[in-house]
């Protein structure tokens, strides 16, 4: 697969415990915003997503935090396992003439130990 | 999810020569986009492919290194022209599906280009 470990944060954590992955954005007009987990050789696979007019939203296991007064956003893994070792990406759009445009943050290397 | 299939997964082409990727989504969508993944990086939108139109770039992509097509609701090409190593990435498309109330975007398994 392609090589991501040059560049971005890494977060390494023991399975099953609780894992954090931050993210700030950039645009304060963004208004739809999407987890993305992308594993070696894979393209991104969405995980989660959220409209600025709310603060949480949950799933199987993961839980998306907005902070829309700083701009940041969480993604919170609970009871982590080996198969969600990945690279993680945030990513904002701001609706109207960007349509589906999606601006990517950085990424965070997750390695889930066992 | 939607499905959404890429040709080729990947090359190694030499420089100055050209590569078409094609994507194919598996339900017809008005737009479609592609995105690069440089090596140990983040994903970049290159252009938004619209149906019936010309492609619309963002800033630092232009058309005559990145030709377009749209030939129907379902298919998209990206051409990287006269390539140089700077043009080794990976090269992703993507298009909408609606979950629930909202479009997401869901991406093919992507292009890995590499120019020797």
């Amino acid at each position: 697969g392609e090589s991501v470990g040059l560049h971005l944060p890494t977060l390494s954590v023991q399975e099953g415990d609780n894992s954090i992955i931050n993210c700030a954005y950039s645009n304060s007009a963004s208004d739809y915003f999407i987890w993305y987990k992308q594993e070696s050789g894979k393209g991104p696979q969405f995980i989660i997503d959220i409209r600025s007019n709310m603060d949480k939203r949950q799933g199987q296991r993961v839980t998306v935090l907005l902070n829309k007064t700083v701009k940041h956003l969480s993604l919170q893994i609970a009871a982590t396992q080996p198969g969600d070792s990945a690279v993680y990406f945030c990513a904002e759009n701001a609706g109207g003439t960007s349509y589906g445009k999606l601006t990517f943050g950085q990424g965070t290397i997750l390695t889930v130990h066992p | 999810s939607a499905v959404i299939s890429q040709k080729p997964s990947r090359d190694i082409c030499q420089r100055g020569t050209s590569l078409t990727i094609q994507c194919q989504v598996d339900s017809q969508v008005t737009m479609m986009f592609w995105y690069r993944q440089q090596p140990g990086q983040s994903l970049t939108l290159i252009a938004t492919a619209n149906q019936g139109s010309e492609a619309t770039y963002e800033s630092g992509f232009v058309i005559d290194k990145f030709p377009i097509s749209r030939p129907n609701l379902t298919f998209s090409t990206l051409t990287v022209s006269n390539m140089s190593p700077e043009d080794s990435s990976i090269y992703l498309c993507s298009a909408p599906r609606t979950s629930g109330v909202l479009d997401t975007q869901y991406f093919g398994p992507g292009t890995r280009l590499t120019v020797l």
